[in-house]
């Protein structure tokens, strides 16, 4: 069965260190991946997402993420982190070519300390 | 352009009562798919609806049924409430032929 893991459920950072988020998936064949993030009571925005070709891919608010086949990872990363990225982020996969569902990581927190 | 827009956005219900949420997606996408996000869990997939059928389920009973009308806009409808159906509601469109999906703010359902 398709899953994401996302190991760390809550991550504190302070404004202007470098994030990492982590997100490991298992996957019959290489998936679509996707990264989104969600305020609080809000819905999902869609951060960035890989198809194929170049495996660093770039996104919204200066976020990146970097897909790595041998090791089904698609981490996502900041080099500067602001007050306002504080919010909750999912990893998600989808069959490769197919419009269906979601699969969804149970997500990581991120707090921003001044 | 409106995006995806959902109503109510908060709704509070007791058990074993039924509940209808509605999903207007954003202009010319066709495809609606809904999700349960349970607190401090990722969304999980409910089903999705294209030219009016349902066109694939995630493992939900079938207390959970839905509808899309000919507008595309669609509704979620749970019957005999229980309280761990409490949950935010997401409501995501998309164009059959692009994989990107807009998502809604969602209905925030609270069973007591």
């Amino acid at each position: 069965a398709q899953s994401v893991t996302q190991p760390d459920i809550h991550i504190t950072v302070s404004e202007g260190a470098s994030l990492e988020l982590r997100c490991n998936y298992s996957y019959g064949a290489t998936p679509y991946l996707f990264w989104y993030v969600q305020s609080p009571g809000q819905g999902l925005q869609l951060l960035l997402k890989y198809f194929s070709g170049d495996t660093l891919v770039q996104g919204i608010k200066g976020f990146e993420a970097e897909f790595k086949r041998s090791q089904s990872s698609f981490n996502l990363r900041k080099p500067s982190v602001h007050w306002s990225d504080a919010a909750e982020y999912f990893c998600a996969v989808v069959r490769r070519g197919g419009s269906e569902k979601l699969v969804f990581g149970k997500g990581t927190k991120l707090t921003v300390n001044p | 352009d409106a995006g995806v827009t959902q109503s109510p956005t908060h709704l509070i219900k007791t058990r074993g009562q039924q509940v209808t949420l509605r999903c207007s997606p954003k202009s010319g996408h066709d495809t609606v798919s809904w999700y349960q996000q349970a607190l401090g869990q990722g969304p999980q997939f409910i089903f999705q609806y294209y030219e009016e059928e349902e066109r694939q389920r995630g493992n939900f009973p079938d207390r959970f049924s839905g509808h899309q009308f000919p507008n595309y806009s669609s509704e979620l409808n749970v019957n005999a409430l229980l309280l761990g159906d409490s949950a935010l509601y997401l409501c995501a469109s998309s164009s059959l032929l692009n994989e990107k999906l807009f998502f809604g703010s969602g209905t925030q359902l609270s069973v007591l």
